[in-house]
């Protein structure tokens, strides 16, 4: 019930295209929901996270599409660029006294 | 700037040393995370700290041990390394808020152990 599932573990994509990272939860009390960017060599740093009074959030070309009822959220990359090549983690946590779950990664490749 | 950092980028160790892996934070935070990121596996919690002198296991605690003397300093000990400890090493703190709120992460260590 803990676990974060993400999907795919591994992406390219080409240059202007839309990439979509998935990810599935079990538990209905977590109530945030970060992505976190990493580059090569790099700690992870945080993109954009979302809570579940909304269904969608958007900053710039990044948005976090979520739906409460599947327990599925998900990250869409508009227009991806080469610069966007990196790994993307999605988390879940359940309060302020509760540490983040971690989904296992998505290595994104943007072709030019 | 905040600022998380870990004190080595890259180490070579041998089988049976004593490992001392240092994290600093500037940020005045309580919350101090060790990570280990292996491909496949992401982000698997080895010890975390709410407080000076305070730690908790996480998920993988075997074969670790902890540190937090100050609030800004966060060691992980691996009394007597292992192949099977290479990896990534990454560091993270957050403020109050825990989970709910961002947390910051220095630029990893990369442990080889031979």
């Amino acid at each position: 019930q803990q676990q974060v599932k993400q999907s795919p573990q591994s992406l390219i994509v080409q240059k202007g295209g839309i990439s979509i990272i998935n990810c599935a939860y079990e538990n209905t009390a977590f109530d945030y929901f970060p992505w976190y960017q990493q580059f090569p060599g790099k700690g992870p740093a945080l993109l954009i996270a979302i809570r579940p009074d909304v269904s969608e959030k958007k900053e710039g070309r990044f948005t976090i599409s979520f739906n409460k009822s599947a327990k599925q959220f998900s990250l869409h990359i508009m227009d991806s660029q080469p610069g966007d090549s990196a790994t993307y983690f999605c988390a879940a946590s359940k309060g302020s006294n509760y540490q983040l779950i971690w989904g296992a990664g998505t290595k994104l490749i943007i072709k030019p | 700037d905040v600022k998380v950092t870990q004190s080595s980028r890259y180490l070579v160790k041998r089988t049976g040393e004593k490992v001392f892996l240092e994290c600093v934070q500037d940020m005045d935070h309580e919350n101090m995370f060790w990570y280990r990121q292996d491909p496949g596996l992401g982000l698997r919690l080895i010890y975390f700290s709410y407080d000076v002198k305070m730690k908790e296991k996480g998920d993988i605690p075997e074969g670790y041990s902890v540190s937090r003397e100050k609030k800004e300093r966060f060691s992980l000990i691996l009394e007597s390394a292992s192949t099977n400890q290479t990896s990534m090493y990454l560091c993270a703190s957050e403020g109050q808020g825990g989970g709910n709120t961002e947390a910051f992460f220095g630029q990893g260590t990369r442990l080889t152990v031979v």
